[in-house]
Order: C-alpha cells, then sequence, then structure tokens
C-alpha cells in the first residue's frame, strides 16, 4: 500500500461548481498534512496546511480525520484559475530527529468556463 | 529575498552520461531535498542535506548522488543515465528545525531532464 493515495482524477468541473479531493495516508505516526498546488510544467506551491481541527482559507477548506487516516481538501465557487494538480502531503519522523515528506500522486483538475 | 533556485532549467542528455544539476536555497534555510518527479506523478524524494551530509534518502540507487556546500547550497548527480531518468527534479530547501513543525518546503522552478 502507497504511503500517500489520491482520488485518481481528473476532474473536470464547470465554473462555479464545488469540488472535494481526498486524500489517505498509511503511516499512523504522521504529523503534519499540506495541501500543495502544481500548475503545469510549475513547481509544487503550498496551498494549505491541514489542522486537526480543520481550517479554511477563503473558498478552500482542509479537513483532517487522525482516527481514519484521511485527509480532505474542498474547493467551492470553483474558477478558472483553481485548474491544476492537488497534492496531497504528509510529514512524519522518519528516524532520529529526521523528518520526510510524501506526496501523493496527485489530482488533476480542470474547471471549465 | 531569493527563493530557491536551479539550473540548468532544462537539460538533454544521452544514456550512460553523468549529469549535475544545481540549487541554491531560499535565503535563510539550512537544509535542501531532491525529489524527482515522472510526468503524471507526484514528487517522489530522492535525499535530503543538512550541515553537508545526507541525512536521509528515499528508494534511490547509488547512482544518484549529492552534496551541499558550506553555503547550503547543493549538488545532484545522475551516473550512468537511463531512459527512466527523464524527469522534472526538484530542489525544495527549508529550516530543519522547521521540519518538526508545521513548516512546509518551499521548492525550486526545477530541471527538466531528458535522456534519449
Amino acid at each position: 500500500r502507497k504511503e500517500v493515495e489520491q482520488d485518481p482524477g481528473p476532474f473536470n468541473v464547470p465554473e462555479g461548481a464545488t469540488v472535494a479531493f481526498n486524500c489517505t495516508y498509511s503511516n499512523s505516526a504522521s504529523q503534519s498534512f499540506f495541501w500543495y498546488r502544481q500548475d503545469c510544467r510549475k513547481e509544487p506551491k503550498l496551498l494549505m496546511s491541514v489542522y486537526s481541527s480543520g481550517n479554511e482559507d477563503g473558498r478552500f477548506t482542509a479537513q483532517l480525520n487522525r482516527a481514519s487516516q484521511y485527509i480532505s481538501l474542498l474547493i467551492r465557487d470553483s474558477k478558472l484559475s483553481d485548474s491544476a494538480t492537488y497534492l496531497c502531503v504528509v510529514n512524519r519522523r522518519s528516524g532520529g530527529s529526521n523528518y520526510k515528506l510524501t506526496f501523493g500522486k496527485g489530482t488533476l483538475l480542470t474547471v471549465n468556463p | 529575498d531569493a527563493g530557491v533556485t536551479q539550473s540548468p532549467t532544462h537539460l538533454i542528455k544521452t544514456r550512460g552520461q553523468q549529469v549535475t544539476l544545481r540549487c541554491s536555497p531560499k535565503s535563510g534555510h539550512d537544509t535542501v531535498s531532491w525529489y524527482q518527479q515522472a510526468l503524471g506523478q507526484g514528487p517522489q524524494f530522492i535525499f535530503q542535506y543538512y550541515e553537508e551530509e545526507e541525512r536521509q534518502r528515499g528508494n534511490f540507487p547509488d547512482r544518484f548522488s549529492g552534496h551541499q556546500f558550506p553555503n547550503y547550497s547543493s549538488e545532484l548527480n545522475v551516473n550512468a543515465l537511463l531512459l527512466g531518468d527523464s524527469a522534472l527534479y526538484l530542489c525544495a530547501s527549508s529550516l530543519v528545525a522547521g521540519q518538526r513543525l508545521n513548516s512546509p518546503l518551499h521548492f525550486g522552478n526545477g530541471t527538466r531532464l531528458t535522456v534519449t
């Protein structure tokens, strides 16, 4: 089983739609969680961190369920500019004082006019 | 405040050749991680450098090696290139202390390597 698994996608939605991405992680020792966004042929950029209590940033809402080892990202009122690949990222201790980030495969979102 | 810079941006090599990629971390960062991203995949962790030493390594063969310099910049070397090494190579910097916290990575633009 992969350490981080995401919805395979791709997702094609109209402008204004609400879309949700799901992600599961296998290592219960994982400690911090992020969603990154990657535009075509560009580097990944942090979209938002994911906190245990859930957090919201404008149209974006992230949720974490530690018991189920599940992370989600909800995008409301989709914009054309939201078209990108969304990467689920998990951080955990990998030995000693080392920490390691593991990326999911990513889910491609295309928002259509 | 300069972000993470990588060079070159694009590179074409032939099977069996060797390549060196370079990375300068974001100002104030002391840790450099390298990732390989194949088309349609998420970034895969290669290794991480801190205090000029390799601190941890992903599932990559010894053909992949690296170095970190006193100014925190880093190089990734790949020997005996294979067609399957064609990918986007991403460098990310961070503060080692930040890894224990909710601290994200800062990525460079990447080097796109094509092996023919």
